[in-house]
Formats: C-alpha cells, structure tokens, sequence
C-alpha cells in the first residue's frame, strides 16, 4: 500500500491569491496525479506529473492557472494560481501501485474556499 | 458523455435495508474498480473485477462484472450506518488515468 500525506487538509482563501498544496508518498513512484472533486460528486483529473518532465494537463486545465511540480519521486505540489470562488473545491492527490490489479491511493484531500 | 453512468446519484434507506447501485456504459472494459469515499477522506478501493460475469463478495457487499464487461452492480446486504459514503465506480483509461464515474452517494440511517 501507499501512505500520502497532503496539506494543508482546508483552507480559506481570499480572490486573486494563490495556494500551494503539497503532496508527500511514503515510496518512489513515477507517476502522481491531481484531481478536483466537488462535495459529493466525482473527481476530475486535473494532470499528471511525472518527475523530470512537465507535468500532462487534462483539458480545460492549463498549467498558467494549475502549476505543478515534480522534484523527486516521493513529493509534488499543485498551484492553484489567481483564485476566484469557481476554484473552491476539494483538490486530491494520487498514485498508482502496481500489483496483480492497479490500485489508486489517494491523499485525504485539500478542501479548498475561495471567498 | 460520460464514459460511465453511475445510478442512483443519491440513496437514503433505514439500516438493515438491501441497496444495488449501478455503473453502466457503452464501452467495454478490460477491469473495472469500485471506490468508496467517507467526508473528509480520499477514495478507497473495494474491489477489482476483471472477467466477464465476475461476482466477488467484500463481507455484505457483492461486486459483479457483466458478461460483456461493459457494466457492473454493487449489492450491499442489510446496510449498516458505516456503510455511507460516496461510491465511485472507475476504469483505467489509455495513458494511466483513472476514469470515475458519477458517484452514488449513500445515506444510511439508523
């Protein structure tokens, strides 16, 4: 299994600021993946980084607004850049453990307000 | 379109009741997982299925794979308030990404 600790676990944000949301596994992974998820709905993927290269954005995500980076294989962080109140969501990271099946883990996720 | 279609969105039933949720769509699909999240918390998986007309038992939750693997159900048996959570049926699309479904969000109530 895979442990990933991500913070800040929420917060509050005022328009037009920006936040950076951290994400640590506890083993060398080569891909990790951010999504988006409004309460009670569904994730959306927002890009995949992998470390060394630039990060892959899905579309409708752009890396001016969503910046990611990929220093190491155990550690990434998200950029929610220029807020505005459409960007308050919960933003979630991944990775993939490969064995007989591909499992996800996740992290607990950021809960993120923008006011 | 979605990839998948996931029914109901909601559930809200009294403890010890059966419920089935669906994930259903046009595409057929080597596996095909179940996640369920709790507030606060990032999904978990449940369970894999991998062959047509699969049926695999996690305690009172039964899985099963259609025959042409292009759907799947979710039965849970007397439900139980630990029970609630969202469910989220998903599929590994080309290039690693996990594709989820819409979500069934399940109420248990005691």
């Amino acid at each position: 299994s895979a442990v990933i600790s991500q913070k800040p676990s929420r917060d509050i944000c005022q328009r037009g600021t920006s936040l950076t949301i951290q994400c640590q596994v506890d083993s060398q992974v080569t891909m990790m993946f951010w999504y988006r998820q409004q309460p009670g709905q569904s994730l959306t993927l927002i890009a995949t980084a992998n470390q060394g290269s630039e990060a892959t954005y899905e579309s409708g995500f752009v890396i001016d607004k969503f910046p990611i980076s990929r220093p190491n294989l155990t550690f990434s962080t998200l950029t929610v850049s220029n807020m505005s109140p459409e960007d308050s969501s919960i933003y979630l990271c991944s990775v993939f453990l490969r064995g007989l099946n591909t499992e996800a883990f996740f992290g607990q996720g950021t809960r993120l307000t923008v006011v | 379109t979605q990839l998948l279609e996931q029914s109901p969105q909601f559930l809200s039933i009294q403890e010890g009741e059966n419920l089935t949720v669906y994930c259903n769509s046009s595409s057929v699909f080597s596996s095909l997982q179940w996640y369920r999240q709790e507030p606060g918390e990032g999904p978990v998986l449940l369970v894999t299925v991998v062959t047509g007309g699969e049926v695999k038992k996690l305690k009172r939750l039964t899985f099963q794979f259609g025959d042409a693997r292009k759907d799947s159900s979710l039965h849970i048996t007397a439900a139980q308030p630990g029970d609630t959570g969202l469910y989220l049926c998903a599929v590994m699309e080309y290039g690693n990404k996990l594709v989820f479904g819409a979500g069934t969000i399940l109420r248990v109530k005691s």
